[in-house]
């Protein structure tokens, strides 16, 4: 059965300090890969997916950038945080015509 | 664009009574949709889905949700509230093709004894 895996659970980072976030996925081939953040109040925002290796596609501009360096690996990176970086992410995948299998995600607080 | 919105920031029931919290989407095709469940701090749990076919559907844990396309719409609903629903709730439209999902901004249901 496919899992996936979502680390670490909780950060503590300073302002300017980087991030990376991995994800990744078991027993599935070629899956779409998400990362979502949450905020209070606000929902899940799409913040990038990519449907193949080297493939990002990026919904909103920010401080934050994505990389897919293997099939079933998703990083999120920062060079630099900043105190709105901090929130809830989310790891997801997913196929074609079908739902999203969510990670237990990652608190980030930026100090 | 796509869109999502649940109009019910927060909802309070007692246990025992029923349930509905609202989904509306914006879509330019036929969509996929999703309701999903959090618990505080941990990831998301689907309950149910619709991709075709029969606009009632069954999920997970006694719940239903039924599209409406006429309205744009994919309330979900649970005859009797047990405490343990108490969480956060999310509906979601998924495009057919390129596989990006888009979430509402979530209901949080409180449920009393």
């Amino acid at each position: 059965s496919q899992t996936i895996h979502q680390w670490p659970a909780t950060l503590v980072q300073p302002v300017g300090s980087p991030l990376s976030l991995e994800c990744t996925v078991e027993g599935t081939s070629n899956p779409n890969l998400y990362w979502y953040r949450q905020a209070a109040g606000r929902g899940l925002q799409l913040l990038f997916y990519s449907v193949g290796i080297g493939q990002i596609s990026s919904e909103v501009p920010q401080n934050l950038s994505a990389s897919r360096p293997q099939d079933r690996q998703f990083i999120l990176s920062s060079k630099k945080l900043l105190l709105s970086d901090s929130g809830f992410y989310l790891c997801a995948w997913g196929e074609k015509e079908s739902e999203a299998f969510f990670g237990q995600g990652t608190r980030l607080t930026v100090v | 664009a796509q869109s999502v919105t649940q109009p019910d920031i927060h909802i309070t029931v007692s246990e025992g009574a029923s349930l509905e919290l609202r989904c509306n989407y914006s879509y330019g095709a036929t969509p996929y949709l999703f309701w999903y469940v959090q618990s505080p701090g941990q990831g998301l749990q689907l309950l149910l889905k619709y991709f075709s076919g029969d606009t009632l559907v069954q999920g997970i844990k006694g719940f239903e949700a039924e599209f409406k396309r006429s309205q744009s719409s994919f309330n979900l609903r649970k005859p009797s509230v047990h405490w343990s629903d108490a969480a956060e709730y999310f509906c979601a439209v998924g495009t057919l093709m390129g596989g990006q999902f888009y979430f509402g901004t979530g209901t949080s249901l409180t449920v009393i004894p």
